[in-house]
């Protein structure tokens, strides 16, 4: 059965922290990773990754995939009060444009 | 660009009333639609996936007389829940995927439905 876990499940930092969330997945022929934010309503997309090894950054936001390891990384360097929500990763595979959403890391970053 | 929207974004019913639910993709064509649900705390359960001029595929476990869906167009689908009951109450999303060469998926703001 395919699925997606993230760890960790929650994490309180103080503003300027740096952060890392992780993604696992056991996905039959994958094809890409999708990062989102969810603050109180819908998820907004951050990231899709399809290859192994190549970082997509976004001002503070990165993301890289490991293929070999079937994971990936949200890195998040000086977090800020805004930065505060539940992150989702979702994986996909090939001959279907369905995901699988992992249970998300809910980030609270402090002042 | 990659807007979708959903109507309404709340709505509250009556037992026993049924309620639909619109997704719009705004500056693309979605080839397919993704609903799900959203529990309190938890992650998004996927519902089903709307083809454009096809049947919608459930998961398992979701009932299809229970949960309409109807893609009628390359830009609009929509969820009926017919004759509600308390526990439909929930944050019911959609997404929409241009298809064809693209896998990004793009989300909906969301409807938050309370049945009484």
């Amino acid at each position: 059965e395919d699925k997606v876990v993230q760890s960790p499940l929650s994490l309180v930092v103080h503003e300027g922290d740096t952060v890392t969330l992780n993604c696992s997945y056991e996905v039959t022929n994958f094809r890409s990773l999708l990062w989102y934010k969810q603050e109180k309503k819908a998820p907004t997309f951050l990231f899709m990754l399809t290859s192994s090894g190549i970082e997509k950054k976004s001002g503070r936001l990165s993301s890289i995939l490991d293929k070999k390891e079937l994971s990936s990384i949200l890195n998040i360097t000086a977090t800020q009060t805004g930065d505060s929500a539940i992150y989702l990763c979702a994986v996909g595979g090939s001959g279907t444009y369905k995901y699988i959403f992992g249970t998300g890391t809910r980030l609270k970053v402090l002042a | 660009g990659a807007v979708v929207s959903q109507h309404p974004s709340r709505v509250i019913c009556k037992s026993g009333t049924s309620v639909k639910i619109e997704c719009r993709s705004l500056d693309f064509q979605a080839t397919t639609m993704f609903w799900y649900r959203q529990f309190p705390k938890q992650s998004l359960m996927l519902m089903a996936t709307s083809n454009e001029g096809s049947k919608a595929t459930y998961e398992q476990g979701v009932e299809k007389d229970k949960f309409l869906i109807n893609h009628a167009s390359l830009t609009l689908s929509t969820l009926t829940v017919t004759s509600a009951h308390p526990e439909d109450s929930s944050f019911y999303i959609c997404s929409a995927s241009p298809g064809a060469s693209s896998y990004e998926q793009y989300f909906g703001p969301g409807t938050r439905l309370t049945v009484t």
